[in-house]
């Protein structure tokens, strides 16, 4: 039973270039939610995707932005990076019911120069 | 607004020792569920335990064990008998359910270090 992916792992930008982040849910999961750990701090939420539409968002601005698609795989989009947006960036999943249990996926660790 | 707070940031025992960790949570809600996650080195969030506002009730898992005290918005886990392999960050996380809101709050987390 494959756990929660996510690609890459490490990823180098420099200010004000565009990243995209992957990650593929839990098998039997179709939901996906995008979280953001700065160093030494909890995660804290961005948004999540349900049925291919974001359902929930966190305050984050609009650079920010997903999808998901039919496979209930997500992206995650960041543009216009700046140096504040390193960090690890962590992919759950879940079953759509509302108080079901979110799994993580290893995250990647993006570095902005 | 949601929030957590775990109050000591890094934990030292010697292995073999137990360790308690505190959160103590905020929610306007009647309906949430509160959650404890490992972290290890590697960065992959573990979930470990999960319990609703509707049950008190408190259980061991194991080396694992809990106590959710609604009273004092408190849910507390200790790891018995610590082992090296425990070593990692712990977060209490919390969930509110009211609404469709079931986005996780995390706290800053607690760094648990056991010397062998």
């Amino acid at each position: 039973d494959a756990g929660v992916t996510q690609s890459p792992t490490h990823l180098i930008k420099t200010r004000g270039q565009q990243v995209t982040l992957r990650c593929s849910p839990k098998s039997g999961h179709d939901t996906v939610s995008w979280y953001q750990q700065a160093l030494g701090q909890g995660p804290q939420f961005i948004f999540q995707y349900y049925e291919e539409e974001e359902r929930q968002r966190g305050n984050f601005p609009d650079r920010f932005s997903g999808h998901q698609f039919p496979n209930y795989s997500s992206e995650l989009n960041v543009n216009a990076l700046l140096l504040g947006d390193s960090a690890l960036y962590l992919c759950a999943s879940s079953s759509p019911g509302i108080a079901d249990t979110q799994y993580f996926g290893p995250g990647t660790r993006l570095t902005v120069l | 607004a949601q929030k957590v707070t775990q109050a000591q940031t890094e934990i030292s025992v010697v292995e073999k020792e137990d360790v308690t960790l505190d959160c103590v949570y905020e929610t306007r809600d009647t309906t949430y569920y509160l959650f404890w996650y490992k972290q290890p080195p590697s960065g992959e969030l573990v979930f470990l335990i999960r319990r609703n506002s509707f049950d008190e009730q408190n259980e061991i898992s194991g080396r694992y064990s809990w106590n959710f005290q609604k009273s004092t918005s408190s849910f507390n886990f200790t790891i018995t008998a610590s082992q090296v392999v425990d070593s990692a960050v712990y977060f209490c996380a919390l969930s509110e359910v009211n609404y469709g809101n079931n986005r996780l709050a995390f706290g800053k987390g607690n760094q648990v270090v056991v010397i062998p």
